[in-house]
Parts: structure tokens; sequence; C-alpha cells
């Protein structure tokens, strides 16, 4: 069966402008997670969702960030007002289960102008 | 917040040779996972690990669960160019209302043929 995807795979954006990131997980996984890794660093948790329980938001790092997670299913990561410490790969993962393994999608590679 | 010390940051070794790093951390894990991530992908999945004490290998590879569940190893024996990349481990614990993955900084492999 398919993997975790994401779209867009890389996204350009001007200083303040606001961006939308894309993850379908592994179907049938209940658990979703976003997660931030900058030039060279290990993976920084953003926010994570557990079938229809309140996400854990967490690792967000400001109120510029939010996620939704629709029906159980796709994910969408915000940014809002971008700025350049934004840069980064952002990376999605799901799995069956909370505490089961994560599976990671390819990421979307985020360049902040 | 939590960290985990991954060990060591960086390796040069010759193919034929294993390799072997390591995870150590101040806190109980419930789950240990060990990942490789190639340039411009997501993390894959290598091993996860359940039980303190327990050994898993995966072909050349062979990680370990601490039995104070605060440390993992990976091995990889006979290492191969292809083997080159940056080793994760994750570790992860459940019971409270984070199911997140904890990230070492990373190994980056270097295999010269």
């Amino acid at each position: 069966g398919a993997g975790v995807s994401q779209s867009p795979s890389n996204k350009v954006t001007e200083k303040g402008k606001d961006v939308e990131l894309r993850c379908d997980p592994i179907s049938g996984h209940t658990a979703l997670y976003w997660y931030r890794q900058s030039l060279g660093q290990g993976l920084e948790f953003l926010i994570y969702f557990q079938g229809n329980s309140a996400p854990d938001k967490s690792g967000l790092p400001s109120d510029r960030f939010s996620a939704e997670r629709t029906g159980g299913s796709v994910s969408t990561l915000t940014i809002q007002r971008t700025q350049q410490e934004d840069s980064a790969v952002y990376l999605c993962a799901s799995s069956l289960d909370r505490g089961r393994e994560q599976y990671f999608g390819p990421g979307t590679r985020l360049t902040v102008t | 917040g939590q960290q985990l010390n991954q060990s060591p940051q960086s390796m040069f070794i010759q193919e034929g040779e294993d390799v072997s790093m390591n995870c150590t951390s101040s806190s109980i894990f419930n789950t240990w996972l060990w990942y490789k991530q190639e340039p411009g992908e997501g993390p894959v999945l290598l091993i996860a690990l359940y039980k303190a004490g327990e050994l898993t290998s995966n072909g050349r590879l062979t990680a370990q669960f601490g039995i104070t569940r605060k440390d993992s190893f990976l091995n990889i024996s006979a290492s191969i160019p292809s083997d080159v990349g940056i080793y994760f481990c994750a570790g992860q614990q459940y019971g409270g209302s984070q199911g997140n993955l904890i990230f070492g900084k990373g190994t980056k492999l270097s295999v010269k043929p």
C-alpha cells in the first residue's frame, strides 16, 4: 500500500505570506504527527493527532503555527506570516495507533525568502 | 525538554568495517526506534524495540533496548557504500498525553569503498 505522502515537496515563499502544507497518512493509521527538521539538525516535534481526541499542540513554536486533521485522515499544517526562521523541512508521520512505530513522509522543504 | 544523547556525531569508515552507535537518555522510554535518513528524503524506519533487554536484527543491522530503558545501540556489520546516511535514534513514552518521538541529533555515516 501507499506510504505517507506530503505536498508540495518544495515551497518557496516570501516573508510574511501564509503557507499550507499537506499530509496524507497511511490508510487506517489513527495517529498523525508533524515534525520540523532544520538544516543538519534532528527532528523537532510540532503537533500530534490521535483519533478524535484533541490534538497535542505542545510542540508548536508560536501561534503562527496551526494544524487541522479532517475526517481523521488528511492533515494540513498552516504557517501564517512566515518568517525566515521558519525555513526547514516539515515532516509528517503516521502510526497505526499511539505507541506504535511511526512512518514518515518525504517532507516539504520550506524556504522563506 | 527531554533530550537524547546520540554518539558519535559522525563516522568515516572503510567498506566492510562494523559500525556501532548509541543513544542515552536521563528519562525512561517505553519504545526505542532507529531510523535512517538519506538526503532529500524522510526518515525510514530500520528497527523498533519495545521491551527492555530486547535484541533485534534486520539483516546486517542489530539493535538493543537497554535494560535500564534509558539507552539503545545500533550495530551495522560489514558496512557497504549504500549504508551512507544519517542514523537517528528516537524514544517514545506513552502513558502520558504525548505520543511523539524524541529524536537524537543523528550519526552521519560515511563509507569509503
